[in-house]
C-alpha cells in the first residue's frame, strides 16, 4: 500500500516570506502522480499543483513550486511571497492510476499553514 | 452555507447498532465522496461515486456500505462498527471526479463526528 507522510502538523510564515512544506511517500509504483491540495476555512479542497512522476522537471504554478526528488520519494511544496490567503490546511496526495474503475488516492495528515501579517 | 450538507453532525452508537450518515449536495455536481479523518492520521478517501457509479478507493471494511441513489444524495450505512471507526466522516462533491488532470475543487461538508462506544 502507498503511504504519504507530512511531518509538519503546523507551520507559520511571515507575509511575503517563503515557506517550504515537506512530504514524503512510499510506493513501489513507477507510474503515479503527486499533488498538493489546499483546504482553506471555506472547506473547499483546491488543487495547488500536480507533478507527473515521469517528468523530471519540477512543476511550478505562479508562487507555488515543488522540489520533486523521485529517488528519495520526496515532494516538497515551496510557497514564495506568502499571502494571507495562503492560510489553510495543505494536503500532500499520491495518485495511482487504475485502469477502468478509476484512480486511487492516498493523502497525508495535512500541514496547517498560518501566514502572519 | 457550503452547498454540501451532512447529517447528523454528531453520532454516538454502540458496536451492535445500525445507523446511516447522510450527505446532500445542492451544487449540481456529478461526483461525490466519503472521507474518514482520524486524529493524527492521514485523510482517507473511502468511496468515490461518479454519476452514481461507485469506485472504492481503499480496502474499506464491509461494515461500511455506501449508497448513492442519485447524484445529489449519498449515504454511508454503518453496522457492527469497531471502536477504531470513531472519527470524523466527511462528504465531498465535485463537478468532475478527482483525477490526474481534474482542476475542479472538491466542496466538503462539515462532517459527522462519529463515536463508537
Amino acid at each position: 500500500a502507498q503511504t504519504v507522510t507530512q511531518s509538519q502538523p503546523e507551520m507559520s510564515v511571515q507575509e511575503a516570506e517563503t515557506v517550504t512544506l515537506s512530504c514524503t511517500y512510499d510506493t513501489s509504483e513507477n507510474n503515479y502522480y503527486l499533488f498538493w491540495y489546499k483546504q482553506p476555512p471555506s472547506r473547499q479542497m483546491i488543487l495547488v499543483i500536480r507533478q507527473e512522476a515521469y517528468k523530471q522537471q519540477n512543476a511550478t504554478e505562479n508562487r507555488f513550486s515543488v522540489n520533486f526528488q523521485k529517488a528519495a520519494k520526496s515532494f516538497s511544496l515551496k510557497i514564495s511571497d506568502s499571502q494571507l490567503g495562503d492560510t489553510a490546511m495543505y494536503f500532500c496526495a499520491f495518485m495511482k492510476p487504475v485502469g477502468g474503475t478509476g484512480n486511487q488516492f492516498y493523502f497525508g495528515t495535512g500541514t496547517s499553514l498560518t501566514v502572519i501579517p | 452555507e457550503t452547498g454540501v450538507t451532512q447529517t447528523p453532525r454528531h453520532l454516538v452508537m454502540g458496536m451492535t447498532n445500525k445507523k446511516s450518515l447522510k450527505c446532500e449536495q445542492h451544487l449540481g455536481h456529478n461526483a461525490m465522496y466519503w472521507y474518514k479523518q482520524s486524529a493524527k492520521k492521514p485523510l482517507e478517501l473511502m468511496f468515490v461515486y461518479n454519476f452514481k457509479e461507485q469506485t472504492e478507493n481503499n480496502s474499506v471494511p464491509s461494515r461500511f456500505s455506501p449508497e448513492c441513489p442519485n447524484s445529489s444524495h449519498l449515504f454511508l450505512h454503518l453496522h457492527t462498527l469497531q471502536p477504531e471507526d470513531s472519527a470524523l466522516y466527511l462528504c465531498a462533491s465535485s463537478q468532475v471526479p478527482l483525477g490526474a488532470y481534474s482542476n475542479q475543487p472538491q466542496h466538503f461538508g462539515d462532517g459527522t463526528r462519529l463515536s463508537i462506544l
